[in-house]
């Protein structure tokens, strides 16, 4: 079983504050990592996809970064709105054969107070 | 419109009687996975398919059957549910190589009684 790991379990912030969250994931193999938002009650959707050390994508308010050779991704919201309380999700995906399944982890709960 | 169509959204049975929850794709993915989601466990993935006929276990497949006669197609069979597989279930699909997200069906919330 592949060990993808996301930090804090959980986070409470102010309207307004900006945060950030961690992934770690296997620094072998690496084909991709995936960010996703995860709302209550509903399905989770993609924010990134991200394949290249070094890689930073931007989505509004929401970024991510990518270190592949230490295998962490970090997740920035700048300015943080009530409708971001979501749960966030990383999944790690390998190459090679049965590598290639998605691995995610336990995901990050974000609330944002108004 | 692309998506993943999962049924029956809600679900209560009772141990021992078999059931299906059907999950179709209309994106030509090759990869489709089924996978619970359990409060303080996360998403963990059950059984997965590379493509037609090939399926494999994920890491929690004990309990679960699947099939992929189709391409489109990806259910997850219950033999005899016991009330531990009471669960919210999600299948997801993707392509296998390309650099693209997974696609999620609605869910299905399993009550095994």
């Amino acid at each position: 079983i592949l060990n993808v790991e996301q930090s804090p379990q959980s986070l409470h912030v102010q309207e307004g504050d900006s945060t950030n969250f961690t992934c770690s994931f296997p620094s072998s193999n690496f084909y991709a990592l995936h960010w996703y938002r995860w709302e209550t009650a509903k399905s989770p959707e993609a924010l990134f996809v991200m394949t290249l050390n070094g890689d930073e994508k931007k989505k509004g308010r929401i970024s991510a970064t990518l270190n592949t050779k230490e295998g962490y991704s970090y997740l920035y919201i700048k300015g943080s709105q009530p409708e971001d309380s979501a749960t966030y999700l990383c999944a790690f995906k390998g190459s090679g054969g049965s590598n290639y399944k998605l691995t995610f982890g336990k995901g990050t709960l974000l609330t944002v107070n108004p | 419109e692309a998506q993943v169509t999962q049924n029956p959204r809600y679900l209560i049975t009772v141990t021992g009687k078999k059931l299906t929850v059907t999950c179709s794709q209309n994106m030509n993915h090759e990869y489709m996975s089924w996978y619970r989601q359990d409060p303080g466990l996360g998403l963990r993935q059950i059984y997965y398919s590379m493509n037609v006929e090939v399926t494999d276990k994920g890491d929690v497949p004990e309990g679960y059957k699947v099939s992929r006669k189709e391409k489109r197609n990806f259910p997850l069979i219950l033999e005899s549910p016991s009330p531990n597989q009471t669960s919210l279930y999600f299948c997801a699909s993707s392509f296998m190589t390309d650099n693209t997200e997974a696609f999620f069906g609605q869910g299905t919330r399993l009550t095994v009684v």
